[in-house]
């Protein structure tokens, strides 16, 4: 069955540091989705971004990038020089192609606070 | 702003009640999805439509029904209302009907059932 785990429950760190938010998955499924979406304190959930299983490349868009390993499941989400605002819930989200779950599966979400 | 609306933006009611929520998908989109989230189960997939018609379903109750119109607007009903049913409810909205559609997330319908 199709599970996402986000391990690291709340990361607190102070602005300009680095964060990576983990992501780790399962999925019997060859093709597959990966998304990541952002739940700021006003409550509605933000896109990020969509990986599919089949491109591994890391992907990059201004402070925010994405590492993709296939091989230990993992999509994991780094912000670079860390801003208040970027204090919010990230979801990591698995849909399969074939399987059952092809509507999305999210993870419990990790709580980043960003102090100044 | 992801273009999709809900309403209302906060329900309160009492246990056994019945309750209608509403969500417009952005222009264009052809899939609704309802989503619950509280703080015990997390963000769970309810159901799916597109076009129209049903094309998924999660852990949805039987009491709880949705239906999607043909101006593809759509409302998710909640019926024989419990303490625990008390969540954010989400409506989300894709062009497409597959798995790999990005999905763009209205503000929520906060539901307190008390």
């Amino acid at each position: 069955a199709q599970k996402v785990t986000q391990a690291q429950t709340e990361i607190s760190v102070v602005e300009k540091e680095d964060v990576t938010l983990d992501c780790v998955y399962e999925t019997r499924d060859t093709t597959y989705y990966l998304f990541w979406y952002k739940q700021p304190p006003s409550g509605e959930l933000v896109f990020l971004i969509r990986r599919n299983s089949f491109d591994e490349q890391n992907e990059i868009s201004g402070r925010y990038s994405w590492n993709f390993q296939k091989s230990t499941s993992s999509f994991n989400f780094t912000i670079t020089a860390s801003q208040v605002v970027d204090s919010a819930v990230y979801f990591c989200a698995l849909s399969e192609a074939q399987g059952s779950a092809r509507q999305l599966t999210f993870g419990s979400g990790t709580q980043l606070t960003v102090l100044p | 702003d992801s273009g999709v609306t809900q309403t209302p933006k906060h329900l309160i009611t009492a246990t056994g009640q019945r309750v209608t929520l509403r969500c417009s998908p952005r222009s264009g989109d052809l899939s609704v999805y309802w989503y619950q989230q509280s703080l015990d189960q997390g963000l769970q997939f309810l159901i799916q439509y597109y076009n129209g018609e049903e094309r998924a379903k999660g852990n949805i109750l039987e009491r709880f029904s949705a239906q999607q119109f043909p101006d593809l607007h759509s409302e998710l009903n909640l019926s024989s209302l419990e303490l625990g049913d008390s969540a954010l409810y989400f409506c989300a909205s894709s062009v497409g009907k597959g798995s790999y559609n990005e999905q763009f997330f209205g503000p929520g319908t906060r539901l307190t059932v008390l």
